[in-house]
Formats: structure tokens, sequence, C-alpha cells
């Protein structure tokens, strides 16, 4: 069965200091991968998709970046994080109809 | 771009009672609907989808229509127990050449009161 792992559970980071968040996905190959973010009693935003490794398309202009250096391997990044960064960062895969999520990652910019 | 509107944002029930979350859609071409459960500080959970060839679908306490002239299909929840208490998310989904497109509603927050 596939399986989606994603790591931190939280952090708190100062503002201006770098990010790395991490997912991995187990069971599946080529799988579409995504981050979102979700504000406090917010929905979700989604911010990147990958349809194959090194293939990343951005939907929101932000400080944030993504990467996926492998086929089951996403990294959400950031060089320099700001207050409005805080969230619940959620990472998910489909390769069919349904998309799955991680536990997500609660980030905390102080 | 597909645009997904969900009613209303907040809904409080008593136990026992039957809830109902409605969506719409905006590209006729979505052809598939999934319904997610978010409890407090957890991933969203899917507990229900539906495909566009399909008008209805159940699953035990849970239910979705889905009417496609419309272009908005709705969940249901029937003898609500406390532990439905939650954030429900709608979505639809496109699949294209390059990657499948979710989009998300905003959310309903369900409040089941005992």
């Amino acid at each position: 069965s596939q399986t989606i792992h994603q790591w931190p559970a939280t952090l708190v980071q100062p503002v201006g200091s770098p990010l790395s968040l991490e997912c991995t996905v187990e069971g599946t190959s080529n799988p579409n991968l995504y981050w979102y973010r979700q504000a406090a009693g917010r929905g979700l935003q989604l911010l990147f998709y990958s349809v194959g490794i090194g293939q990343i398309s951005s939907e929101v202009p932000q400080n944030l970046s993504a990467s996926r250096p492998q086929d089951r391997q996403f990294i959400l990044s950031s060089k320099k994080l700001l207050l409005s960064d805080s969230g619940f960062y959620l990472c998910a895969w489909s390769s069919g109809d349904t998309i799955y999520f991680g536990e997500g990652s609660w980030l905390t910019v102080v | 771009g597909e645009n997904v509107e969900q009613h209303p944002s907040t809904l409080s029930v008593q136990e026992g009672d039957s809830a109902v979350i409605k969506c719409t859609y905006s590209d006729s071409a979505s052809n598939y609907f999934p319904w997610y459960k978010q409890e407090l500080g957890k991933r969203p959970q899917l507990i229900i989808d539906i495909r566009s060839n399909v008008g209805e679908k159940k699953d035990q306490r849970i239910a979705v229509t889905l009417n496609k002239t419309a272009k908005h299909f709705s969940l249901h929840i029937t003898e609500t127990q406390p532990e439905d208490s939650a954030v429900y998310f709608c979505a639809a989904s496109i699949s294209h050449n390059y990657g499948q497109n979710f989009v998300f509603g905003p959310g309903t927050r369900l409040s089941v009161l005992p």
C-alpha cells in the first residue's frame, strides 16, 4: 500500500531563517506531488505541484520554492522566512483520481 | 480556471439530525469530486468521492449527490454524532496531460451538539 511521510511535524523558526520541509511517498511510482498551505482556520492553498522529477509548477508567487530531486521526494524550501509564512503545510500525492495528504508540518515563524 | 464554492461556512446541528453541505463548480470538464474531513490539527482525510458518470453514492451514514447539469454536488450526513464535528472540504478535479488539478472549496465547519 502507498504511504506518505512528511517531516518535521512541528518547527518554530525566526524571521529571516531558512526552511526545508521534506516529503516522501512509498508504494507508488511517478506520482503527482503537491504542497499546500493552510493558515489557521482557513482553507487549502495550493503552493506547488509536480508531475515528474525536476518539473515544478508554482501556483502562488512568494518566497517559497519547491524541488523534486527524486521521483518520490518533494521538498519545500525558503531562504528567508516571513511572519506570514506561518501555517500548516501539507504534502500530498495522487496517481489517479484521488489525492492523499501527509500528516502535515506546523510552522510558526517568530 | 476552476472555481469551487462551498456553503455554508459553518453549520451546527443537534446530534441525530442530518447535515447537508453544498458545493458548486465552474468547469464542466471536472470529472471527479472528493470530500475530505479534517479534524482539528490533523490532515484532511478522504471520506467519500464521486465520479462524473454517477449521480449518487452512499457509504453508511454519508452520501454524496452530483448534478452535472447544474454543476453542483452535495454531502449528506445522516444521524450525526459528536465525532462528525470537523471541517469538511469539497474538491473538483480535472485530469490534464500535464497532471491532475484539484481545486478545493473553502471548507465547512460542522459542529454536532450533544
